[in-house]
C-alpha cells in the first residue's frame, strides 16, 4: 500500500460544481506536491507546499485552488472546471532537508484521483 | 533551460532479459539530481533509483542500474532479469535547481516497457 493516499480515487464533476481532492501522509515530510498528468504525458507540477507554506505555484488557472492545513495534508480545491481538465492528479510529499543531497529527498506518490469533467 | 529527453516510446523484451530504457538531459546547473520513476497502469508513480551529478559510481537497485554518462549527458536505466511485472510505462525526472530542500522535478516522456512471456 502506497503511504500517500488520495482520495477519491475517481471523481466526476460538472463544470459548475466545487469538489476537493484530499492528499494524506504520515511519513513526516515536509514538501507536498500537486501534479496533473493528462493520457499519455508525463506529470506536470501545479504546486509544492514547504512547511505549510506554498512555494511554488506553476501559473496554475486559480479556477484550482490548493490548501494544507497541516503537515500531513494537502487539498486541491475544484470550482468551475472545463473539460479539458481532466486528467490524473499526483499528489506526492517528500523530506525538505537543505542538508542532504537531493536524493535524500526523493517524492513518494499517491496513486492519483482520476478527475473528470463533464 | 533544463530538459530531459527519452527517445523510445516503447520497448519490449523478452521475460528473464535485460533492457535498457535512454535517458539524455541538458543543463548548465553543475549540480543536479537524476531520477528514474515507474508508472503502472493503476497510476502511482514509484521510485526506482536515483544518480547524483557528483557521485563517483553509477547507482544500483536491485534489478535497477543506472548507467551514468555524465560528459554525454546520458542516464540510462538497465533492468536485468525482467519480470512480467515490469510491464509499466518509464520516467526519467531531473531535478531543477533550486534553494530549498525539495525537489522540483521536470520529466521526460516517458518509455513504455511491454515484457513478453
Amino acid at each position: 500500500d502506497t503511504e500517500v493516499t488520495q482520495t477519491p480515487k475517481h471523481l466526476v464533476m460538472g463544470m459548475t460544481n466545487k469538489k476537493s481532492l484530499k492528499c494524506e501522509q504520515h511519513m513526516g515530510h515536509r514538501a507536498m506536491y500537486w501534479y496533473k498528468q493528462k493520457a499519455k504525458k508525463p506529470p506536470e507540477l501545479m504546486f509544492v507546499y514547504s512547511y505549510e507554506k506554498l512555494s511554488i505555484n506553476e501559473s496554475v488557472p486559480s479556477r484550482f485552488s490548493p490548501e494544507c492545513p497541516n503537515s500531513s495534508l494537502l487539498n486541491l480545491h475544484l470550482h468551475a472546471l472545463q473539460p479539458e481538465d481532466s486528467a490524473l492528479y499526483l499528489c506526492a510529499s517528500s523530506q525538505d532537508r537543505t542538508d542532504l543531497p537531493s536524493g535524500a529527498n526523493v517524492l513518494t506518490f499517491g496513486a492519483g484521483s482520476r478527475l473528470t469533467v463533464l | 533551460a533544463q530538459k530531459i529527453t527519452q527517445t523510445q516510446p516503447g520497448m519490449f523484451v523478452q521475460e528473464k532479459e535485460a533492457v535498457t530504457l535512454d535517458c539524455t538531459y541538458d543543463t548548465s546547473d553543475p549540480s543536479y539530481g537524476l531520477f528514474w520513476y515507474k508508472q503502472p497502469s493503476s497510476g502511482e508513480m514509484i521510485f526506482l533509483i536515483y544518480q547524483g551529478s557528483y557521485d563517483q559510481q553509477n547507482a544500483t537497485e536491485g534489478r535497477y542500474s543506472l548507467n551514468f554518462q555524465k560528459a554525454r549527458k546520458s542516464a540510462n536505466l538497465v533492468i536485468s532479469a525482467s519480470q512480467l511485472g515490469d510491464s509499466a510505462m518509464y520516467f526519467c525526472a531531473m531535478r531543477e535547481f533550486y534553494s530549498g530542500g525539495y525537489n522540483k522535478l521536470i520529466f521526460g516522456a516517458g518509455t513504455r516497457l511491454a515484457v513478453h512471456p
